[in-house]
């Protein structure tokens, strides 16, 4: 059974950082590529960042270039996003989901961004 | 970017009675290469994540029910669910993976009338 689950959300002061991290099971982690998608409070989905099975390939949303760094250990069956320069716009539920079509998702981490 | 717009914003619709969603794109979706539309749907139901229901614009994904069904191709796609049941109650999303940024329709929320 394909398993995400992320973790790392919480309670960040505006311009500071966090790390979120998603791990996988029940598929080889190592032959597919994962997102990032988020979901601010009420509102719909925003696609984040992409990489590739071997990191060769990396996106970002415009919204988030030169703040967010996606990357991932295969060794770990993990993917992570760090999250730095954080505003209130960055409030939202954080998703990652397998592959270019999202075939699966994890249950997300609230990352609440306030003072 | 692609911009993806559905409609409607919301359908109430009967048990047992169909609800079509149109999804519409500002370029198109298909690569003549392969022959394929880069189109998905997803289902959330209230306070989970998004499920995918078809991908490829047409292809149900495994242990999805048959009365969900996708179609159209190019710019112009629709949803639909035949014979809605009351478990098929939730906010429903177009989604592009042909161009990055990966873009999303708006959501359209479909309720039992």
């Amino acid at each position: 059974e394909v398993q995400l689950e992320e973790s790392g959300g919480g309670l960040v002061q505006p311009g500071g950082s966090l790390r979120l991290s998603c791990v996988a099971s029940g598929f080889i982690f190592s032959d597919y590529g994962m997102n990032w998608v988020r979901q601010a409070p009420g509102k719909g989905l925003e696609w984040v960042s992409y990489i590739s099975n071997s990191s060769s390939i990396i996106y970002h949303a415009d919204s988030v270039k030169g703040r967010f760094t996606i990357s991932r250990d295969n060794a770990e069956n993990s993917v992570y996003l760090q999250m730095n320069s954080l505003t209130v716009e960055d409030m939202a539920v954080y998703y990652c989901a397998r592959d270019r079509h999202s075939d699966f998702w994890g249950q997300g981490t609230l990352v609440t961004v306030s003072s | 970017d692609i911009v993806m717009t559905q409609s409607p914003d919301s359908l109430a619709v009967s048990l047992g009675e169909r609800a079509t969603i149109n999804c519409k794109s500002n370029q198109t979706l298909f690569y003549s290469s392969n022959n394929k539309s880069y189109l998905g749907w997803f289902q959330q139901k209230s306070g989970q994540p998004p499920t995918l229901l078809i991908y490829w614009a047409s292809i149900r994904e495994s242990g999805v029910p048959d009365r969900f069904s996708g179609s159209g191709s190019g710019r112009d796609f629709s949803l639909t669910i035949n014979s809605l049941q009351a478990e098929d109650v939730a906010v429903y999303y177009c989604h592009q993976y042909f161009n990055i940024p990966w873009t999303f329709g708006q959501g359209t929320k479909v309720e039992i009338k």
